[in-house]
């Protein structure tokens, strides 16, 4: 099985950058996927790794070291609708099961 | 329009009174889950299929049944439901790559808020 340990709150200011860690300890490793939730709503997909390193994709990076089970993702130039919950969720090589985080809540103030 | 619905959107229900939420997704995804989320614990995996006739338990399967006849459809059963089975439930769809052997993305319904008095 897996076990995903992510901070729970973090708060910053508005055109910051915040980081989220994760880290997981698993049987088997089959990709680890960021998400965004707004409160009441679905969550949205936000970053996958799979590979050791750096995905860049605007606003949002994200890394991975598989070797240290931990992946971190990287919210730059902070906005007020960043403001919301950040999920990380590990998939398993051993079966397809998907594992996610308690989430990290993010709030931005101006 | 791609998506993934969920019906119904809000229920509340007694205990031991059989009811079945509805997932349907129109992108041809091999891949469907059910998850419910709890304040504090996040999503938990409570089923999943892989394709048609092919399905296997997540993290918290207990008190769920589900089946998958179609590919479009995920139905979740709670056959007798339980005040502990309050919650916020998901159901989410992907594709399969690499032969099958890898999850891509995730693509979730609106929710389906589930009070069980």
């Amino acid at each position: 099985g897996q076990n995903i340990d992510q901070p729970t709150e973090m708060t910053a200011t508005e055109g910051a950058i915040v980081q989220i860690n994760c880290t997981y300890q698993t049987s088997g490793f089959n990709g680890l996927f960021w998400y965004q939730q707004h409160a009441g709503e679905a969550p949205t997909f936000l970053s996958y790794n799979v590979l050791d390193g750096l995905e860049e994709k605007g606003r949002f990076s994200s890394f991975l070291s598989r070797s240290k089970g931990y992946s971190y993702l990287l919210l730059k130039e902070l906005q007020m609708k960043d403001s919301a919950s950040y999920l990380c969720a590990v998939a398993s090589s051993n079966d397809y099961k998907l594992s996610f985080g308690a989430g990290t809540t993010v709030t931005v103030r101006a | 329009e791609a998506q993934v619905t969920q019906n119904p959107r809000y229920l509340i229900t007694v205990t031991g009174k059989k009811l079945t939420v509805t997932c349907s997704q129109n992108m041809n995804h091999e891949y469907m889950s059910w998850y419910r989320q709890d304040p504090g614990l996040g999503l938990r995996q409570i089923y999943y299929s892989m394709n048609v006739e092919v399905t296997d338990k997540g993290d918290v399967p207990e008190g769920y049944k589900v089946s998958r006849k179609e590919k479009r459809n995920f139905p979740l059963i709670l056959e007798s439901p339980s005040p502990n089975q309050t919650s916020l439930y998901f159901c989410a769809s992907s594709f399969l790559t690499s032969g099958g052997a890898r999850l891509e993305t995730q693509y979730f319904g609106p929710g389906t808020r589930l009070l069980v008095l």
